[in-house]
C-alpha cells in the first residue's frame, strides 16, 4: 500500500460550521504533513507531526487545528473559516523527520468555504 | 518562507521532444530536491530526487540535474509524450529544528502538442 487516502474529496462549509478533513496511510511513515495550495500556486506547508508529536506550525492561524491520534492518521479541524480558506488541501507522508526522503501526497480535499 | 523559483511558468513542446524545466532556489543550505508532477484535480506525484552531494540522477525518461554553484535544478524529460501534460514543481527540502520541510517553487505548466 502505498498510498495517502484524504476524505472527503470535496467540502462545502459555511463560515460557522465545524468540519474536519482526515488523512490515512499505512507504509509506516512517522512524518505527516498538511499544505494549502490555492488555484495555479504552489503547495505551501501548513504543519509537519514527527512521531505524532507536531514538530512545526507555519504560523497557521487558530482556526485551523491539526491532530495526529496515532502514526497512520492525520485529522485538520476547521472551524470558523473564510472564503480565502477555500482551497485544496493536501495532506503527505514520508518515512521520517530528519531523514532525505520523498513525501507522498493524497489526492487532497476541495474545500470551498460560503 | 524560502525562495524556489522557477524561470518559465509554461511550456509547450512537440510529442517525442526532449523537454528541460528550470528552477532556481536561493538557500545554499538546502540539502535535498523533488520533482513533483501535478495533474489537474490530483495531487503532487513523485518523479526523481536529488541530494546534494550528487550533480545528475537519471530515472526512466528523466533526469535531474543539479548545479549547487549557481543554485540551478532542472529537469529533462525525453521523447515526450501528451501523459507529461501536468504542471511541474521542484521543491528543496531543508531540515529545520530536525525537522523536513518542503518549500515548492512557483511551478511550470508543460503541454504536449500532439
Amino acid at each position: 500500500d502505498t498510498e495517502v487516502t484524504q476524505t472527503p474529496k470535496h467540502l462545502v462549509m459555511g463560515m460557522t460550521n465545524k468540519k474536519s478533513l482526515k488523512c490515512e496511510q499505512h507504509m509506516g511513515h512517522r512524518a505527516m504533513y498538511w499544505y494549502k495550495q490555492k488555484a495555479k500556486k504552489p503547495p505551501e506547508l501548513m504543519f509537519v507531526y514527527s512521531y505524532e508529536k507536531l514538530s512545526i506550525n507555519e504560523s497557521v492561524p487558530s482556526r485551523f487545528s491539526p491532530e495526529c491520534p496515532n502514526s497512520s492518521l492525520l485529522n485538520l479541524h476547521l472551524h470558523a473559516l473564510q472564503p480565502e480558506d477555500s482551497a485544496l488541501y493536501l495532506c503527505a507522508s514520508s518515512w521520517g523527520v530528519g531523514e532525505n526522503t520523498e513525501a507522498f501526497f493524497g489526492q487532497g480535499t476541495r474545500l470551498t468555504v460560503v | 518562507g524560502e525562495s524556489v523559483g522557477l524561470h518559465l511558468p509554461t511550456l509547450s513542446v512537440q510529442e517525442g521532444d526532449n523537454s528541460i524545466i528550470n528552477c532556481a532556489y536561493s538557500n545554499s543550505a538546502s540539502d535535498y530536491f523533488i520533482w513533483y508532477k501535478q495533474e489537474s484535480g490530483k495531487g503532487p506525484q513523485f518523479i526523481i530526487d536529488i541530494r546534494s552531494n550528487m550533480d545528475k540522477r537519471q530515472g526512466q525518461r528523466v533526469t535531474v540535474l543539479l548545479n549547487k554553484t549557481v543554485k540551478h535544478l532542472s529537469l529533462q524529460i525525453a521523447a515526450t509524450q501528451p501523459g507529461d501534460s501536468a504542471v511541474y514543481f521542484c521543491a528543496e527540502n531543508i531540515d529545520q529544528t530536525g525537522a523536513n520541510n518542503l518549500f515548492f517553487g512557483t511551478g511550470t505548466r508543460l503541454t504536449v502538442i500532439p
